[in-house]
């Protein structure tokens, strides 16, 4: 059964701690994304990885790291350093297109993270 | 730079009454425009997409959206809702070759018996 898996489904985080959020994907997506999603704001991008070991900063990447060490794996750490993180973070993948075509971006489940 | 505007934060309406979600976008470059899905705690399902030609774009659940270039619109329709239609929609657009996808702030839309 082919998709996009992400856990915890609920992550607790307490003061000065760093946690780590999992997606896996069997898809053989090249591509991966996080986003994170608050109440009335839309999704936005932390990061993103267009192939193994290589990502960038998205549009909030600050607070956050992340590692690409193999294809099917895209692990967030939220650091110490990300000062409001209660969201619900969304892992996403793509595939390669052929001839330039766009392809379509697949969403897991979602890890919410809360903090104590 | 790419921006999405959702006009409408919620959308109330009847069960098996027509409705309409109304999404903006604002791009320098040609873009690909996405509808998606998401119900309480989960993830998002992708509802539809425009990549390029028909501007009438079909796609699950008996939803579509027409993309009009000269207003920047690609608004959401469906003719007769369902109580399952419950649930909070997503336009996004991507004009990148990464594929970023930008979102709009969603609309929670509420059908009601």
């Amino acid at each position: 059964d082919g998709g996009i898996t992400q856990s915890p489904k609920y992550l607790f985080r307490k003061e000065g701690q760093n946690v780590t959020l999992s997606c896996e994907q069997n898809l053989n997506h090249d591509a991966m994304y996080w986003y994170r999603q608050d109440p009335g704001q839309g999704l936005r991008l932390i990061y993103y990885s267009q192939i193994v070991n290589d990502f960038q900063k998205g549009d909030i990447a600050e607070g956050y790291s992340v590692s690409r060490e193999k294809k099917e794996s895209f692990p967030l750490t939220v650091t110490s350093a990300q000062k409001n993180p209660t969201a619900f973070y969304l892992c996403a993948s793509r595939g390669q297109g052929l001839g330039g075509v766009l392809e379509t971006q697949y969403f897991g489940p979602g890890t919410r993270l809360l903090v104590l | 730079a790419q921006s999405v505007t959702q006009l409408d934060s919620q959308v109330p309406v009847f069960e098996e009454a027509p409705v309409e979600l109304r999404c903006n976008y604002s791009s320098s470059v040609s873009v690909y425009l996405f509808w998606y899905v998401q119900y309480p705690n989960q993830g998002l399902q992708l509802l539809l997409k425009y990549l390029s030609g028909s501007t009438l774009v079909k796609g699950i659940n008996g939803f579509e959206a027409e993309f009009n270039k000269s207003q920047t619109s690609f608004h959401l329709r469906k003719p007769s809702v369902h109580i399952s239609d419950t649930a909070e929609y997503f336009c996004a657009v991507s004009g990148t070759s990464y594929g970023k996808l930008t979102f709009g702030q969603g609309t929670i839309l509420t059908v009601h018996p």
